[in-house]
């Protein structure tokens, strides 16, 4: 089945900093890349996804990059905000079901 | 953030009973899910379902159970046979199984003494 492994586990910026974060997947017929966030005491929320025909998609702050040949995709959060602050998941979908990267804890100092 | 319900927000139990864990969603999906997530790490996948009356297994299923007979409803039972069920259980929905953004619910934390 799908592996998905996910780094940092922990990341910590300054206020205004760019993040990180990024992610590897095992099974080549995943076609599908969400991230999702969750804040503290929150369910988990989808704030960007991706799909295999494309490499690139930005919305305003937050980008990510996809790299088929090396089944690497990563986030990308420019100018970060206090309320950035959250867990964050990546996530791989071959077709019937999602698979998570185990999360990364952002903590933005202001 | 509405649309998609779960209850209790926490539930505790003694060792060797089975507990019911209920979801609900008015948003008319057809795939449902549940989720495990223990302190630490990332979501782990227990059941899915596609349709009414059909389910599968995910990566740990085992010691649990789950029944689809309304397309609103996707009820986690956490049996006494789950060696670790004290846990953050996650319901999700999505229109389908493959390459839709899934809807997750408020999550219900159990603690089994």
């Amino acid at each position: 089945g799908e592996n998905v492994e996910q780094h940092p586990s922990t990341l910590s910026v300054q206020e205004g900093d760019s993040a990180v974060i990024k992610c590897t997947y095992s099974d080549s017929a995943s076609n599908y890349f969400p991230w999702y966030k969750q804040e503290l005491g929150k369910r988990p929320q989808l704030i960007i996804d991706i799909r295999s025909n494309v490499g690139e998609k930005k919305d305003q702050r937050i980008a990510v990059t996809l790299n088929k040949t090396a089944k690497h995709f990563s986030l990308h959060i420019t100018e970060t905000q206090p309320e950035d602050s959250a867990v964050y998941f990546c996530a791989a979908d071959a077709g019937n079901m999602l698979t998570f990267g185990g999360g990364t804890r952002l903590m933005v100092k202001p | 953030d509405g649309g998609i319900t779960q209850s209790p927000k926490y539930l505790f139990r003694k060792e060797g009973q089975n507990v019911t864990l209920s979801c609900e969603q008015n948003l008319n999906h057809d795939a449902m899910y549940w989720y495990r997530q223990d302190p630490g790490q990332g979501l782990r996948l227990i059941y899915y379902s596609q349709i009414v009356n059909d389910f599968q297994k995910g990566d740990i299923a085992e010691g649990y159970s789950v029944s689809r007979e309304k397309k609103e409803s996707f009820p986690l039972t956490v049996t006494s046979a789950q060696k670790n069920p004290t846990a953050f259980y996650l319901c999700a929905s999505s229109q389908g199984l493959a390459g839709y953004e899934q809807y997750f619910g408020p999550g219900t934390r159990l603690t089994v003494t």
